[in-house]
């Protein structure tokens, strides 16, 4: 079975410097995909960024970016420029290209932004 | 913009009673989601469900039941609450297929079971 984890509970980083969240997933696949979610106070879980595994490039959303490296089976999540909107619960999460629809999630990392 | 709409945001239920928790999804997904939060545990998945009438067991789904008896609706069952179900539920959904389309979740329901 997949799992995921994300090592950090919590993180903080003062506003407009740059943060990096840790990911790390076990997987007998080579087909999946990767997301990074993220729960604000108002519970409402928005994608921040997705990677195909297949793809080399590392995917980009904005101040979002992360550093997917196969091979170690690590995914983590850059956010440059914090904001206070930033400040959140941040979720990694897995999905198997095989046809089996779930997503697997890690435990969260709390990240406060200091202003 | 794809809604997915938890008829609660807050419930509060007595110990042994049978609790319904209603997801409804304005974007005709096949798929739909019920996963439960906790502190330090993350998201996991109680059960999901790839078409109407259809369902799968997730990792966790002793103590639940779902029905999809539509494809925009899905419902988690507690047939009898217990405390150790105090939790967020969170309603996701998305399309079938084998590329990498996101899940649209919930604003999520507080259960708690007194």
């Amino acid at each position: 079975a997949q799992t995921v984890t994300q090592s950090q509970p919590e993180m903080s980083v003062q506003e407009a410097e740059t943060v990096t969240l840790s990911c790390t997933y076990d997987t007998s696949e080579s087909d999946y995909y990767l997301f990074w979610y993220k729960q604000p106070p108002s519970r409402q879980m928005i994608l921040v960024i997705r990677q195909e595994a297949y793809k080399q490039q590392n995917a980009t959303e904005n101040r979002f970016s992360v550093n997917f490296q196969k091979a170690a089976k690590s995914f983590s999540l850059k956010i440059s420029d914090s904001q206070l909107g930033d400040a959140a619960m941040y979720f990694c999460a897995y999905r198997s290209g095989s046809g089996n629809e779930k997503l697997t999630f890690g435990t969260g990392t709390r990240l406060t932004i200091i202003p | 913009d794809v809604k997915v709409t938890q008829s609660s945001r807050y419930l509060v239920k007595r110990t042994g009673e049978k609790v319904f928790l209603e997801c409804v999804q304005d974007m005709d997904h096949e798929n739909m989601f019920w996963y439960r939060q906790d502190p330090g545990l993350g998201l996991r998945l109680i059960y999901f469900s790839y078409d109407v009438k259809m369902k799968e067991k997730g990792d966790i789904p002793e103590g639940y039941s779902v029905s999809r008896e539509k494809k925009e609706r899905f419902s988690l069952i507690l047939e009898s609450a217990s405390t150790n179900q105090t939790s967020m539920y969170l309603c996701a959904s998305r399309y079938i297929d084998r590329t990498n389309t996101e899940a649209f979740f919930g604003q999520g329901t507080r259960l708690t079971v007194v």
